[in-house]
């Protein structure tokens, strides 16, 4: 199985400042027939059900606000907010889908400094 | 509206049994794998079973594997889960899934509300 660990647990970040959350597989997750990584990302907020924010490691959903990014390659995985707004308050959850379990990180917990 | 609707959440005892269904709405169901993704009360994510759309192949996780059942009627456009020999670590909410791509690819672009499990005596 895949393990998905994300980093940190939890981040306090200031209103208009950069949130950087990271992801590491425990191997790779490149997925040579479409040579994109499966990786998602996920923000949840209390009460509600995940949205998926950014699949294929970067490419952004429909709808999804353009300070949301996601990046990274072999193992290594990174979702930026570019300038952090008060509704970004969540837990985000990144998940691979190479192969299955497809399993998601721990979480990460993001707050407002 | 493009949605996902569970139902059958509640209370069993351990060693009980549930099915969980899942009515989708605004999609054609059938060209889509469904999930179920399950988050114990305070905990993260866990995906559990999966399965493609036109019922062939099914996968699960080793938590449910051997006592859990995901199905699919396509012609009444429902997913199910059933589990059996329910255990207390099986308290969670259920959330059906949707794949985001008409290939079966893993992720999920669109999630219902969830129905909650409870296992206790």
């Amino acid at each position: 199985d895949i393990v998905m660990t994300q980093s940190p647990d939890s981040l306090a970040v200031s209103l208009g400042e950069r949130a950087t959350i990271n992801c590491k597989s425990s191997q790779s997750v490149f997925h040579s027939s479409k040579n994109k990584y499966s990786l998602a990302w996920y923000q949840q907020k209390p009460g509600q059900p995940p949205k998926l924010l950014i699949y294929w490691a970067s490419t952004r959903e429909s709808g999804v606000p353009d300070r949301f990014s996601g990046s990274g390659s072999g193992t290594d995985f990174t979702l930026s907010i570019s300038s952090l707004e008060a509704e970004d308050v969540a837990v985000y959850y990144c998940q691979q889908y190479r192969s299955t379990p497809n399993n998601f990180g721990q979480g990460t917990r993001l707050e407002i400094k | 509206e493009v949605q996902l609707l569970e139902s059958g959440g509640g209370s069993v005892q351990p060693g009980g049994s549930l099915r969980l269904s899942c009515a989708p709405s605004g999609f054609t169901f059938s060209n889509y794998a469904m999930s179920w993704v399950r988050q114990a009360p305070g905990k993260g994510l866990e995906w559990v079973a999966a399965i493609i759309g036109s019922g062939d192949n099914t996968y699960y996780a080793d938590s449910v594997k051997g006592r859990s059942t995901i199905s699919r009627d396509n012609s009444k456009s429902t997913l199910y889960l059933q589990i059996n020999s329910l255990r207390a670590e099986d308290t969670a909410v259920y959330y059906c899934a949707k794949e985001g791509e008409l290939a079966y690819s893993g992720y999920f672009d669109l999630w219902g509300r969830g129905t909650l499990v409870t296992v206790s005596s």
